[in-house]
């Protein structure tokens, strides 16, 4: 079964500094990877995909991540951060073989002034 | 130009209520999905719809129903509100087949049981 996991309820940055947002999945066939941001009483926002090609994939909002096989990560990152980055940010997968997209349980983003 | 809509965006009922919660994409995918997300904001899927056909029903209490009437939209029926059903409710939609692409998401309907 497909799984996705975000070890960190929430991630402190202070603008300017870089951000990091860990996720791990777990899937049977090749994954499919997906980050989606969710501000406050709004719906999902996708930010960026990694479905084959460069393990570096560039995203909406000067966001990026990193496709790790061998870790079975796809951490989020962002050279610098801006307090309006403040958000909900969820990763999630889908399996090759499936339609089902699986969420992680999401890591609140704190960027301070 | 919206590209997925659910209306109502709240909802306050009493319990024992029936309620639905309607979506519509304009996007030309063939796949709709409802999405539950909790008051811990965990998000997990409930169904699946392709070309009006279910593909997903996740273990949730037959006190919901979907229904496709066609491929553009996809509502939820729910039966005999309880508490519990209280949550934000998320319409989602992709192309068919096409695992490598983003579902895009509605803005979501925030149900409230009293």
């Amino acid at each position: 079964a497909q799984s996705v996991a975000q070890p960190e309820d929430q991630v402190n940055v202070a603008e300017g500094n870089p951000l990091t947002v860990k996720c791990t999945y777990s899937v049977s066939g090749n994954p499919y990877l997906f980050w989606y941001v969710q501000y406050p009483n709004r719906g999902l926002q996708f930010l960026l995909k990694y479905i084959t090609g460069d393990n570096l994939v560039k995203g909406s909002y000067g966001f990026e991540a990193e496709f790790n096989k061998s870790q079975t990560s796809f951490h989020l990152k962002k050279p610098s951060a801006l307090v309006s980055d403040s958000a909900l940010y969820f990763c999630a997968v889908r399996d090759e073989g499936f339609q089902k997209l699986v969420f992680g349980t999401g890591t609140r983003l704190l960027v301070s002034p | 130009d919206t590209a997925v809509s659910q209306t109502p965006k709240y909802l306050v009922t009493q319990m024992g209520n029936d309620k639905s919660i309607k979506c519509e994409q304009n996007l030309g995918h063939d796949t709709m999905y409802w999405y539950k997300q909790d008051s811990k904001k965990f998000l997990k899927i409930m169904f699946s719809y392709n070309n009006k056909e279910l593909i997903i029903n996740e273990t949730v209490p037959n006190r919901f129903s979907p229904k496709s009437p066609d491929k553009a939209h996809l509502n939820l029926h729910i039966n005999s509100l309880e508490l519990g059903d209280s949550a934000v409710y998320f319409c989602a939609s992709s192309p068919r087949g096409l695992g490598g692409t983003e579902a895009f998401f509605g803005q979501g309907t925030r149900l409230t049981v009293v």
